[in-house]
């Protein structure tokens, strides 16, 4: 059964302690592995899409990285405004199937 | 660019009652469209897949006479919750994109309260 996990469920970082977020995954003919972020009572916000091993994308002290089983995300230097929870989706054979997601805690 | 909005952000009604929620693509004609359901602290769970000019595609489970989904246009779906239960309580949220298998964008979501 293609499936999706992410670990941990919940991290608590200090201010520019910086961390990685994994997302592991299962799952034949993968087309894409994505990574949003939610801020509670809000919609997911993108972040990047990887569809290959090897392929990595960096936005601000974000980046994401993918190999054939797992996808990281790494946070350099958090600050407080990354507070959020980090979820990952992979897309198949069927529509994006979320992982449960990662809160994620900056303390100043 | 890639603006997702969602129409209204907050409802409560009363048990019985239908409720629309509507969803737009602002600047990008979205083929496909996507509404999902999620419960507190949960993740989002799909609903059902739905694609211009035909009929939704709705997940295992979910009951397509009482979630009815209209796909007009590439810039509107629209989401009616008929005859709502307090049960129906949840945060619906669409997504967006220009074909089913690229990069989904999302609404900022709906709060819907069922009293």
């Amino acid at each position: 059964e293609d499936q999706v996990t992410q670990s941990p469920e919940a991290l608590r970082l200090q201010e520019g302690e910086s961390s990685s977020l994994n997302c592991s995954y299962t799952v034949s003919g993968l087309r894409g592995l994505f990574w949003y972020r939610q801020d509670p009572g809000k919609g997911p916000e993108f972040l990047f899409t990887l569809y290959s091993a090897g392929e990595e994308k960096e936005k601000e002290r974000l980046k994401a990285t993918l190999t054939k089983k797992e996808s990281f995300l790494h946070i350099t230097a958090p600050k407080p405004e990354d507070s959020a929870t980090y979820l990952c989706a992979y897309s198949g054979n069927t529509p994006l199937v979320f992982g449960k997601g990662t809160r994620l805690s900056v303390i100043a | 660019g890639a603006v997702v909005s969602q129409h209204p952000s907050w409802v409560i009604c009363k048990s019985g009652t239908s409720v629309k929620i509507e969803c737009r693509s602002l600047d990008f004609q979205a083929t496909t469209m996507f509404w999902y359901r999620q419960f507190p602290k949960q993740s989002l769970m799909l609903m059902a897949t739905s694609n211009e000019g035909s009929k939704a595609t709705y997940e295992q489970g979910v009951e397509k006479d009482k979630f009815l989904i209209n796909h007009a246009s590439l810039t509107l779906s629209t989401l009616t919750v008929t005859s709502a239960h307090p049960e129906d309580s949840s945060f619906y949220i669409c997504s967006a994109s220009q074909t089913r298998e690229e990069t989904q964008y999302f609404g900022p979501g709906t709060r819907l309260l069922v009293l």
